[in-house]
């Protein structure tokens, strides 16, 4: 499964669109572009997923560049609650033997 | 969607004990999997947890001491074995299938201290 990058942190201000960037510039045909969040100490949350359409939930918007090699999660205000730790994850759902690999993230911190 | 609960949520264990966490999920699933969080990192991958055969551990990580167990399609088990103050982490369950839209979901996570 191809490798993603993302900046370690950013802020933003309560009520403010907040961008998060990922690369992924090695992913291929078939990869598709997870994100997933964890508030402190609790479990990684699902957010949204697309292969190469850009997607919107209700929780956040997903753009994916017409390459592939990038994306970026959009959470169109964010709120002191959507502090927390962004993952960007790309995987192949074909098969059951895949593994999500985990980077470290992006630690967002939605300030008042 | 789906909903996997996870037990204990934490505990605390005297150094060569060992703990057995719980994972349950409310809907019949492919996989189940076993996650490891230390302290201030990102998630690592344990083992893949198989229906009526032994598990599938990562590089690093093995049976004698993460013993895991997976009797049917909507439960498994990972013990922590002769526990150390090393393996005080978040230990978290996944599960993936149909039930879940062919995606990974997460328990809540069990954060164990060993002391």
């Amino acid at each position: 499964d191809a490798k993603t990058t993302q900046p370690p942190s950013m802020d933003c201000a309560e009520g403010r669109a907040a961008n998060l960037p990922c690369n992924h510039s090695t992913i291929s045909g078939n990869e598709y572009v997870y994100w997933y969040r964890q508030i402190h100490s609790q479990g990684p949350q699902y957010i949204i997923h697309g292969l190469k359409n850009n997607e919107t939930n209700e929780m956040a918007s997903l753009i994916i560049t017409e390459d592939r090699k990038s994306s970026t999660l959009i959470l169109p205000h964010a709120t002191l609650r959507d502090t927390a730790v962004y993952y960007c994850i790309v995987i192949t759902l074909a098969g059951n033997n895949r593994k999500l690999i985990w980077g470290l993230g992006t630690s967002l911190a939605v300030n008042p | 969607s789906a909903v996997i609960s996870q037990k204990p949520s934490r505990d605390i264990c005297q150094r060569g004990t060992s703990l057995t966490i719980q994972c349950q999920v409310d809907s019949q699933v492919t996989m189940m999997f076993w996650y490891r969080q230390q302290p201030g990192q990102s998630l690592t991958l344990i083992a893949t947890a198989n229906q009526g055969s032994e598990a599938t551990y990562e590089s690093g990580f093995v049976i004698d001491k993460f013993p895991i167990s997976r009797p049917n399609l909507t439960f498994s088990t990972l013990t922590v074995s002769n526990m150390s103050p090393e393996d005080s982490s978040i230990y978290l369950c996944s599960a993936r299938g149909q039930a879940l839209g062919g995606g990974y979901t997460f328990g809540s996570g069990t954060r164990l201290t060993v002391v």
